[in-house]
């Protein structure tokens, strides 16, 4: 158990809708960083936030959009999702915000969109 | 553009047998290179890093790995696999300073008895 915990862990929805993924980093972890796993991209950084702050933006289209709470917890919000978008989705969180700190990943969520 | 690539999709090898995953890298500066571990349905697991130092690091699960500069390389070994070792995994390098990763494709491994 990484300590990192996402969910829900199964989503199943219909194209054209919206969910919100959640992420609770582990206690301590200031970073937050999201992935998502497809079988045609691979692992793909989406966006990282530190401290309730955007830091780095990779691969995230702009139907997606994530935030960071005063707990530190994050969302991941998918909208008008379309069939492309299934894949899972992890989290991950690290003590700060620089690759010299150990990023450690949640179970992740599988989002299957029918 | 930063990228890993992992030549080898899928490896099967013996219970007992010694185990080379290759990983090549492409950056412009010093890299920060990990490789980890997915089993299936998990998420994933550090077994490894280099930062600096020492090109030849230790990891957990008996894991090791060798940075070559000179080949871009940070192939991961292990003298004697385990059943237990089967899982997907997969060598990054950390891309503009803030635990951006990015990852090679994966290396998918069978272990056979």
């Amino acid at each position: 158990d990484s300590g990192v915990t996402q969910t829900p862990k199964h989503l199943i929805t219909a194209t054209g809708q919206r969910v919100t993924l959640r992420c609770s980093p582990r206690s301590g972890d200031l970073s937050v960083y999201w992935y998502q796993q497809s079988l045609d991209q691979g692992l793909q950084f989406l966006i990282q936030y530190y401290n309730g702050e955007e830091r780095a933006k990779g691969n995230i289209l702009e139907r997606f959009s994530a935030q960071q709470f005063p707990d530190l917890h994050s969302e991941l919000n998918l909208s008008s999702l379309e069939l492309g978008d299934s894949a899972l989705y992890f989290c991950a969180s690290s003590v700060g915000d620089r690759e010299s700190t150990e990023a450690f990943f949640g179970q992740g969520t599988r989002l299957t969109v029918v | 553009a930063q990228s890993v690539t992992q030549p080898d999709i899928h490896i099967t090898v013996s219970e007992g047998a010694s185990l080379e995953l290759r990983c090549n890298y492409s950056y412009g500066a010093t890299p920060y290179l990990f490789w980890y571990v997915q089993s299936p349905g998990q998420g994933l697991q550090l077994l490894l890093k280099y930062f600096s130092g020492d090109t030849l690091v230790q990891g957990i699960k008996g894991f090791e790995a060798e940075f070559k500069r000179s080949q871009s390389s940070f192939n991961l070994r292990k003298p004697s696999v385990h059943w237990s070792d089967a899982a997907e995994y997969f060598c990054a390098v950390g891309d503009g300073g803030y635990n951006k990763l990015i990852f090679g494709a994966g290396t998918r491994l069978a272990v056979h008895p």
